[in-house]
């Protein structure tokens, strides 16, 4: 399995500010995935973070909004800008496993709540 | 696209009882299937898997059996402690066809062990 950390790990924010949120791995893996969970509801893909190409963003979400980083194979960030009340969630980082059976991985995530 | 459907919570029960929890899915090709569990305060796991029909995924007392001809992937468990409160979350990963590595989740279970 693969160690996945994230910063921070909750924070409050002031609507229309942008917080950045990190996550880092401790192995190399081509393909990183940003999840975002709502209160109560299940998880929803935000969109797929390669290293060297731009992510690729699921339905309903655009860069402007989520722009995304992947400096490298072990890093990478997700900000969420101009953030209003409904942007409260909780923010996972997830990579696949070694072995290509399917699973994912997923770091504690990044608690944010917007007032 | 992919979907998984999961039996609404919150599914309360008594300390020994018999857990179901129930998933279908609707996917292209021949995903892998996961049940992640959320306990209070931390983060996602993975509980068990199967990546093919009729396999049968299994972990800590937790079963579920890749059924294709029911497009099913139900949780059960023939004893239930306390410590197994917790919110379950089915998911599938694209077939290998697809090419898709990041996971499709259900909406969640909460499951509540009363003593």
């Amino acid at each position: 399995s693969a160690v996945i950390s994230q910063k921070p790990s909750r924070d409050i924010c002031q609507r229309g500010t942008s917080l950045t949120i990190q996550c880092q791995v401790d192995s190399q893996v081509t393909m990183m995935f940003w999840y975002r969970q709502q209160p109560g509801q299940s998880l929803t893909l935000i969109a797929t973070a390669n290293q060297g190409s731009e992510a690729t963003y699921e339905s309903g979400f655009v860069i402007d909004k989520f722009p995304i980083s992947r400096p490298n194979l072990t890093f990478s960030t997700l900000t969420v800008s101009n953030m209003s009340p409904e942007d409260s969630s909780i923010y996972l980082c997830s990579v696949p496993g070694r072995v290509n059976t399917g699973e994912l991985f997923f770091g504690e995530g990044s608690r944010l709540t917007v007032l | 696209g992919d979907s998984v459907t999961q039996m609404e919570g919150p599914v309360t029960l008594s300390e020994e009882a018999f857990l179901t929890i129930n998933c279908t899915y609707t996917a292209t090709g021949y995903p892998s299937l996961f049940w992640y569990v959320q306990y209070p305060g931390e983060g996602l796991q993975l509980l068990l898997k199967a990546t093919k029909a009729d396999d049968k995924g299994s972990n800590k007392g937790f079963e579920a059996t890749y059924r294709k001809e029911t497009t099913s992937f139900h949780l059960e468990k023939g004893s239930v402690q306390v410590s197994d409160s917790a919110v379950y979350f089915c998911a599938l990963s694209g077939g290998r066809d697809t090419g898709r590595r990041a996971l499709t989740f259900g909406s969640g279970t909460r499951l509540q062990v009363q003593p």
